[in-house]
């Protein structure tokens, strides 16, 4: 069974350092991997994807993410972080075999210090 | 285009009470749809996902049901709720190859 792990709860960063957040997934193959924004009393946002090919992706907002299938890893990152980014960040995996069942992690709240 | 529609918004029930949340997709056909539980340091759970008409697979074995009567209808229910159901309840769908989650606004229900 698929599974995810956002081993950081909470993160704060100054406004304008870099930004790296941690996921981790447990799965049989190559799994869909995702990561969804969610602001203060907003919905969630995709931020980005990886099916397969270019194993670093570009995503919206200026992040980015690479897939390591050695440390089964999916960490998200962000050059200069701007104080907008202050939300919850949720990893998700999706069962390639189904397409269907998507997976979130626990997430991790990132705070911007001024 | 495709909207996602979740009621209520709020929901204050007392233990032992039923529920009904109901949740519809506009705009699309065939999608698979969600329906997931967001507390406080565990995430959004996903309690069960359809991918089609009566077909429902169930995630965490617990107090809730859920049931697609029609296409883009998704209802998740319980006959007699808990004080542990409360929680923030989202609703979502995606196309068949599952690139992209679109989730409704949300019920916060609260048992009381």
């Amino acid at each position: 069974a698929q599974s995810v792990t956002q081993p950081d709860i909470h993160i704060t960063v100054s406004e304008g350092a870099s930004l790296e957040l941690r996921c981790n997934y447990s799965y049989g193959a190559t799994p869909y991997l995702f990561w969804y924004v969610q602001s203060p009393g907003q919905g969630l946002q995709l931020l980005l994807k990886y099916f397969s090919g270019d194993t670093l992706v570009q995503g919206i907002k200026g992040f980015e993410a690479e897939f390591k299938r050695s440390q089964s890893s999916f960490n998200l990152r962000k050059p200069s972080v701007h104080w907008s980014d202050a939300a919850e960040y949720f990893c998700a995996v999706g069962d390639r075999s189904s397409a269907s069942k998507i997976i979130f992690g626990s997430g991790t709240r990132l705070s911007i210090r001024p | 285009s495709q909207t996602i529609h979740q009621w209520p918004a709020t929901l204050v029930q007392p233990v032992g009470s039923p529920l009904s949340l109901e949740c519809t997709v506009e705009g699309t056909s065939n999608p698979n749809l969600y329906w997931y539980r967001q507390a406080a340091g565990r995430g959004l759970q996903l309690l069960f996902y359809s991918v089609g008409i009566g077909q429902i697979s169930s995630e965490v074995p617990q107090n809730l049901s859920a049931s697609r009567p029609q296409d883009r209808q998704f209802i998740l229910s319980s006959k007699k709720l808990l004080l542990s159901d409360s929680g923030f309840y989202l609703c979502a769908w995606s196309g068949r190859s599952g690139e992209k989650l679109f989730f409704g606004s949300g019920t916060q229900l609260s048992v009381l």
